[in-house]
């Protein structure tokens, strides 16, 4: 069965410091993987998705994330952090026939003056 | 504002209690899904529709649960006889796809949250 380990239930990041929150997945073909945010009282919007092609992805808000096959990661990266991007951030792979999807348990992301 | 729509935002019920909640989609998208989402836990697959379809069901929608989705539109997921553990965030989600076995980006809505007392 698919699944997703996000590793670390909290970091704490001071601003304009950078940001790499780690995601481990296990899936048996090539997965199409996501990162969410949460925000308090906020539905999840998604940052970014890796189906296919070049393995380093951009997504909004200044995020990226790098898919590595041989280390069954895609760890989401900011090269600086501002403080409205605190928030819970998921990591996703979609499974069941390509029709849904199955999240890690987040990292919750503070983020210090 | 188009995106996804869920009501109520919150609900407080007694034990053995039936609730039901209702999700909006975005209005062209053909597939809707529902997810549970519990303290301290990622959201976890309930079941999806595509259109009226009700086509997957996760082991933890227990037969107390039921979901419809009657024109293909919006979707209803009424829980029955409510126990404490059902207590969680209902999320539902929404996406344009073009065949079963295709994907294509879920929009979540805000989500109703469930406390059962």
């Amino acid at each position: 069965a698919q699944s997703v380990t996000q590793p670390d239930i909290h970091i704490t990041v001071s601003e304009g410091a950078s940001l790499e929150l780690r995601c481990n997945y296990s899936y048996g073909a090539t997965p199409y993987l996501f990162w969410y945010v949460q925000s308090p009282g906020q539905g999840l919007q998604l940052l970014l998705k890796y189906f296919s092609g070049d393995t380093l992805v951009q997504g909004i808000k200044g995020f990226e994330a790098e898919f590595k096959r041989s280390q069954s990661s895609f760890n989401l990266r900011k090269p600086s952090v501002h403080w409205s991007d605190a928030a819970e951030y998921f990591c996703a792979v979609v499974s069941g026939g390509y029709s849904t999807l199955t999240f890690g348990k987040g990292t919750m992301l503070l983020v210090s003056p | 504002d188009t995106g996804v729509s869920q009501n109520p935002r919150h609900k407080i019920t007694k034990r053995g209690q039936n609730v039901t909640f209702r999700c909006d989609p975005i209005s062209e998208h053909n597939r809707l899904y529902w997810y549970r989402q519990t303290l301290g836990q990622g959201p976890e697959f309930l079941t999806y529709f595509q259109n009226e379809a009700q086509l997957e069901k996760s082991r933890l929608l227990s037969d107390r649960f039921s979901a419809e989705r009657p024109k293909g539109s919006f979707s209803t997921l009424e829980i029955q006889r409510t126990e404490q553990g059902d207590s969680a965030m209902y999320l539902c989600a929404s996406s344009l796809v073009g065949s079963r076995f295709s994907y294509n980006e879920q929009f979540f809505g805000p989500g109703t949250r469930l406390t059962v007392l």
